[in-house]
């Protein structure tokens, strides 16, 4: 057990809707991650946020997007959702911001909500 | 650009016989390479961190090198239940906490 944690574990919707992903990093953790892992791409990163800002993006969707609160759980919005949507998704935390090699930028990773888009 | 690849993509081995996965990395500056292992439609768990050449780390029947371009994570006597996929990723250039993974490397170990 990471100590990270996300809800749904899964979660089937229609392609059109919206839906939240939301994710509790480990205790002490200030940074949060979201990663997308499909079968054609891997883990890809979406999104990075620490102490409450947005500190990094990636290939995120502008149908995508997320924020983290000031207790620091986030939540990753997703809309108007296709069938390409369908995937895991991940989050993960880790103490610092990242920058010089450090164990504090080590990211640790929770269990992932499982999308179907159908 | 950044980059990471694995091979083999997937590995079978007999219980007991010893093999290493290789991880090439293309990335400006070095912050860390990762060493995930992923169990089917589960999250990565974080298994070692190695930050310059000549690091090693060990864990296990689970040993991980790192070089100037490549990693290498030696399983030694392997089991069957680590059975898995095992993932490398570097942070790239962008001094963000951005992990760039390769595509993993799924082992099967048959008792």
């Amino acid at each position: 057990d990471s100590g990270v944690t996300q809800t749904p574990k899964h979660l089937i919707t229609a392609t059109g809707q919206r839906v939240t992903l939301r994710c509790s990093p480990r205790s002490g953790d200030l940074s949060v991650y979201w990663y997308q892992q499909s079968l054609d791409q891997g883990l890809q990163f979406l999104i990075q946020y620490y102490n409450g800002e947005e500190r990094a993006k990636g290939n995120i969707l502008e149908r995508f997007s997320a924020q983290q609160f000031p207790d620091l759980h986030s939540e990753l919005n997703l809309s108007s959702l296709e069938l390409g949507d369908s995937a895991l998704y991940f989050c993960a935390s880790s103490v610092g911001l990242a920058g010089a090699p450090s164990s504090y930028n080590e990211q640790f990773f929770g269990p992932g909500t499982r999308l179907t888009v159908l | 650009e950044d980059q990471v690849t694995q091979s083999p993509e997937a590995l079978r081995l007999q219980e007991g016989e010893s093999s290493s996965l290789n991880c090439s990395y293309t990335v400006s500056g070095l912050r860390g390479l990762f060493w995930y292992r992923q169990d089917p439609g589960k999250g990565p768990e974080f298994l070692f961190t190695l930050y310059s050449a000549g690091e090693e780390k060990e864990k296990e029947r689970l040993k991980a090198t790192l070089t100037k371009k490549e990693s290498f994570l030696h399983i030694t006597a392997p089991k069957p239940e680590d059975s898995a996929t095992y993932l490398c990723a570097v942070h790239g250039s962008s001094n963000t906490g951005k992990l760039i993974f390769g595509q993993g490397t799924t082992l099967q170990v048959k008792p």
